[in-house]
């Protein structure tokens, strides 16, 4: 089925050191969700995003939803041992359609 | 507030044998979702509910798989005959309103196939 891409595809960083990921679509979206996946466990809600331009946090985690509308990014600041998992993207398309399409992941290794 | 509760966590079945997951939403929400997801790779849409109304079951194989929503509520997939490529992990995900407010998953259910 369609994914979407998602860069980088995985990463190690210090702890303490900020993170950047981003989502990338070739279809315009009305609504990113980023999502956080611990191993064994289902995807957990992290930030929601609703609007072109729109830039949201949830705490030292920040989104942005892309001003083309194909694009969104995530940035975690100053990251700790507990960062570690696989970070989801997901977009649902403005073609009229409910469904959300996820992203490949980025995993992410923080070492201490 | 109760989250989406899925069960079992884990199957392990051997090929060509039934097998059936259930889960239960988020209370409220009118959307239900099922996915796939396989080792690495994000999840994959097979069949969203509006309330008791499956409409978008076109990733769903019909062959094998089927799915029930009663009464709008808990829903249940079912596999038979299982595959050996079946072997991944199935999550139920919830929804409120019409488009879709934000999804929130269950904890999965892992099948394994021999």
């Amino acid at each position: 089925g369609q994914q979407l891409n998602q860069s980088p595809q995985s990463m190690f960083i210090q702890e303490g050191e900020d993170v950047s990921m981003n989502c990338t679509s070739s279809s315009i979206f009305n609504t990113w969700l980023w999502y956080k996946q611990d191993p064994g466990e289902g995807p957990v809600l992290l930030i929601a995003l609703y609007k072109a331009g729109e830039l949201t946090s949830n705490g030292r985690l920040t989104a942005q939803f892309g001003i083309t509308r194909k694009d969104s990014f995530l940035n975690i600041s100053a990251s700790i041992p507990s960062d570690v998992g696989i970070y989801f993207c997901a977009g649902r398309p403005s073609s009229g359609t409910y469904k959300y399409i996820f992203g490949t992941g980025t995993r992410l290794k923080v070492l201490a | 507030e109760a989250g989406v509760v899925q069960s079992p966590r884990y199957k392990i079945i051997e090929k060509k044998q039934p097998v059936a997951f259930w889960c239960n939403p988020i209370s409220g929400h009118n959307t239900l979702y099922w996915y796939l997801q396989n080792l690495g790779q994000g999840p994959e849409l097979l069949i969203r509910y509006e309330n008791e109304e499956a409409v978008d079951d076109s990733q769903l194989p019909k062959d094998r798989f089927s799915a029930e929503r009663l009464k709008g509520v808990d829903s249940t997939l079912k596999i038979q005959p299982a595959e050996l490529g079946d072997s991944a992990v199935y999550l139920c995900a919830s929804s409120f309103g019409v488009p879709p407010d934000t999804q929130y998953f269950g904890p999965g259910t892992r099948l394994t196939v021999l």
